[in-house]
């Protein structure tokens, strides 16, 4: 069975540039997140989706960041303008079953992110 | 307090021998917990869901209390392979949406 894809795997850009990360979860999972994991933390979720509708979007800096999963399958998060503080990892995560986190989320291997 | 709060270690255990580590978090109301492992540089994934009655899968047990609002989690016979850091997550409910909060991660470094 396939992973959770990402792409890319690395992007350094610079303050004020934009970048946009792409993510395909586990074909069937009904359920997409979207983590930042900051160097010595745990991931926060920025937003999450069931099929193709924001369960929770709320941690999400809506002035910078978007995201959407229009056809409920593949995903894209942009960060436009990035700021110093957005370096992090970017993880795209996947469950099979609803708005319920009972079950395992699957996550790809992320993007790794560096402003300058 | 913090939602979910864990000690970042890290905890230098010798092999073959048993650590535990706890995670606790501040929402009474909290419902679902979990322990994911995570390898430098790499994805996290699941290592166990933490039940009410607690649960045990080979050298790892998870255990809840609720009353004092820790989970925790014992390994034994600990091998150079548990390396890693071991995240808690915890979800909880509000305003009819289920919050998901990982902690911070707890370090653990096997030596031989």
């Amino acid at each position: 069975e396939a992973g959770v894809a990402q792409s890319p795997r690395y992007k350094i850009i610079e303050k004020r540039q934009s970048v946009a990360f792409w993510c395909n979860p586990i074909s069937g999972h009904a359920t997409l997140y979207w983590y930042q994991q900051i160097l010595g933390q745990g991931p926060k979720l920025l937003i999450q989706f069931q099929n193709n509708g924001v369960v929770d979007d709320s941690q999400l800096p809506k002035d910078r960041f978007s995201a959407e999963r229009l056809k409920g399958v593949d995903s894209t998060l942009k960060i436009q303008p990035a700021k110093l503080e957005d370096s992090a990892v970017y993880l795209c995560a996947s469950s099979l079953v609803g708005t319920v986190p009972s079950y395992e989320q699957y996550f790809g291997p992320g993007t790794r992110l560096t402003v300058t | 307090r913090k939602e979910v709060e864990q000690d970042p270690g890290p905890f230098n255990v010798p092999e073959g021998a048993t650590v535990a580590f706890n995670c606790t978090y501040s929402n009474s109301a909290s419902q679902s917990f979990f322990w994911y492992r995570q390898d430098c540089r790499k994805e996290p994934k699941l290592l166990m869901s933490v039940y009410s009655s607690g649960n045990e899968d080979g050298r790892f047990t998870a255990q809840l209390n609720r009353a004092s609002q820790y989970i925790s989690l014992l390994i034994r016979d600990s091998k150079l392979s548990d390396s890693a850091t071991y995240l808690c997550v915890v979800t909880f409910l509000m305003n009819r949406d289920d919050k998901i909060i990982f902690g911070k991660g707890t370090r653990l470094h096997i030596l031989p």
